[in-house]
């Protein structure tokens, strides 16, 4: 079956700490993995999209990695700011026709001063 | 470049009523989803258009759902009747083809439908 599963749920930080969050994934055939940044009410907006022979990808202060073998994902906030605080989610793309997506349940960042 | 437009922003409506929203996708895009995110949950796929014919439909409730993209441009979802778990954020995404590892998906705001 597949799934994409993310961990944790939730996650406090102070200012100008860093994390990871974590993404696991069963999706099969792989073709591509996404992290997307959902501010509240509003839509999720894309910061990396890795493909199978990419191990790691930058953007700005979010730092993505792959392990294909593993099938799991990490991304990294450096240095967070308050208007990091959002919800994370990991999304998996499948190479079938057409286009398949899968998505995790998200983990809800707060960063707090 | 323009986003991907949705409206309402919010609407409230009571169990058994009719409601409707639309999405302008980003120009050019020709593949078009509504996704239904339950709070504290990832978005799920309701529909999925490739220019004006569906994708795929497999978790649209037939019985209450309707999507349509005429023109293979703008699209609206239609809930009839709506129920309370019908209650949800719903997204709009486009994107300019199927397939590609690059390909970007971009949404909407999404529609906040409370059913009371």
């Amino acid at each position: 079956k597949n799934q994409v599963e993310q961990s944790p749920q939730s996650l406090i930080i102070l200012e100008g700490k860093n994390c990871t969050l974590q993404c696991n994934y069963t999706v099969s055939p792989f073709s591509n993995l996404r992290w997307y940044k959902q501010d509240t009410g509003r839509g999720p907006v894309s910061l990396t999209i890795m493909t199978f022979s990419e191990n790691t990808k930058s953007n700005g202060r979010y730092t993505a990695t792959l392990d294909a073998d593993t099938k799991q994902s990490s991304l990294h906030i450096t240095a967070s700011q308050l208007s990091d605080s959002a919800s994370y989610i990991c999304v998996v793309s499948v190479t079938n026709t057409g286009n398949q997506f899968y998505f995790g349940t998200g983990t809800s960042l707060t960063v707090i001063p | 470049e323009a986003g991907v437009a949705q409206s309402p922003r919010y609407k409230i409506i009571e169990k058994r009523q009719s409601v409707a929203f639309w999405c302008n996708p980003i120009s050019g895009h020709a593949t078009l989803y509504w996704y239904q995110q339950i709070l504290g949950q990832g978005p799920k796929l309701l529909i999925q258009f490739q220019n004006n014919g569906v994708v795929d439909d497999s978790q649209l409730p037939k019985d209450r759902f309707s999507a349509e993209r005429l023109k293979g441009v703008d699209s609206t979802l239609k809930i009839q009747p709506a129920k309370l778990e019908d209650s949800a954020v719903y997204l709009c995404a486009s994107s300019l083809a199927p397939g590609g590892d690059s390909e970007k998906l971009f949404f909407g705001s999404g529609t906040q439908l409370s059913v009371l």
